[in-house]
């Protein structure tokens, strides 16, 4: 199986702030990697998939970068809606694996 | 606009059988994978298994073949079945649409409204 670790596993930031969160598969999973935003309460939410690409009607503030075992998740100016946990998860091979999620607090 | 409900019940007591079907509202079955997905409480996702158009299902091997998917094509519906549940299978249960990208299925764009599975005696 392909593990996912992502780092870290909470965040406090500013509203405006730039948030950057962290995935790292354990072996090459190419461009195979999506995000994910969970607000309490609710089921997970697609953001980015195939590591770069944003989904329909999510804002441009979130991006996501990388390749191979290492990617990255930036929300470019954070707001207070962003507040949530997020996911990595990884779908080059089977069992599909999610991060352990970060979650995210406004300071 | 598509979307997916689901149900099942939600308390159950250990070796028994979780059983939760998810059906396809206002939208289409086919050209999609189906999965289940669950999440203990306070903790992340885990992934449980998927179904295709034509029946052919694939599942997370951590359960132990415990896992069966089924669907009814006829209804828009796809099921889960977990055998022999413990305290350790307590949590949200999802039900989520796979969408095609390329040659893969590994996007979950769709998600049900979740059920909550508690196991205790």
């Amino acid at each position: 199986d392909i593990q996912m670790t992502q780092s870290p596993s909470s965040l406090s930031a500013s509203v405006g702030d730039r948030v950057t969160i962290t995935c790292q598969a354990s072996q090459d999973i190419d461009d195979s990697l999506n995000w994910y935003q969970q607000k309490p309460g609710k089921a997970p939410k697609l953001l980015i998939y195939e590591t770069s690409n944003l989904e329909s009607g999510v804002p441009s503030r979130f991006s996501g970068s990388g390749s191979r075992t290492n990617f990255i998740f930036t929300i470019s100016s954070l707001q207070p809606e962003d507040i949530a946990t997020y996911y990595c998860q990884q779908y080059e091979n089977l069992p599909y694996r999610f991060g352990q999620g970060t979650k995210l607090e406004i300071k | 606009q598509v979307h997916l409900q689901q149900w099942g019940a939600g308390l159950l007591k250990p070796s028994e059988t979780l059983s939760l079907t998810c059906t396809v509202l206002n939208g289409s079955f086919s050209g999609y994978y189906w999965s289940w997905l669950r999440q203990p409480p306070g903790k992340g996702l885990e992934w449980i298994g998927e179904i295709n158009r034509s029946g052919g299902a694939n599942d997370n091997p951590s359960l132990k073949s415990r896992v069966s998917i089924s669907l009814d094509t006829s209804k828009n519906q796809f099921s889960l079945s977990l055998t022999s549940v413990t305290a350790a299978d307590t949590g949200v249960y999802y039900c989520a649409r796979q969408r095609p990208y390329g040659y893969t299925f590994g996007q979950f764009d769709l998600w049900g409204q979740g059920t909550l599975v508690t196991v205790s005696s």
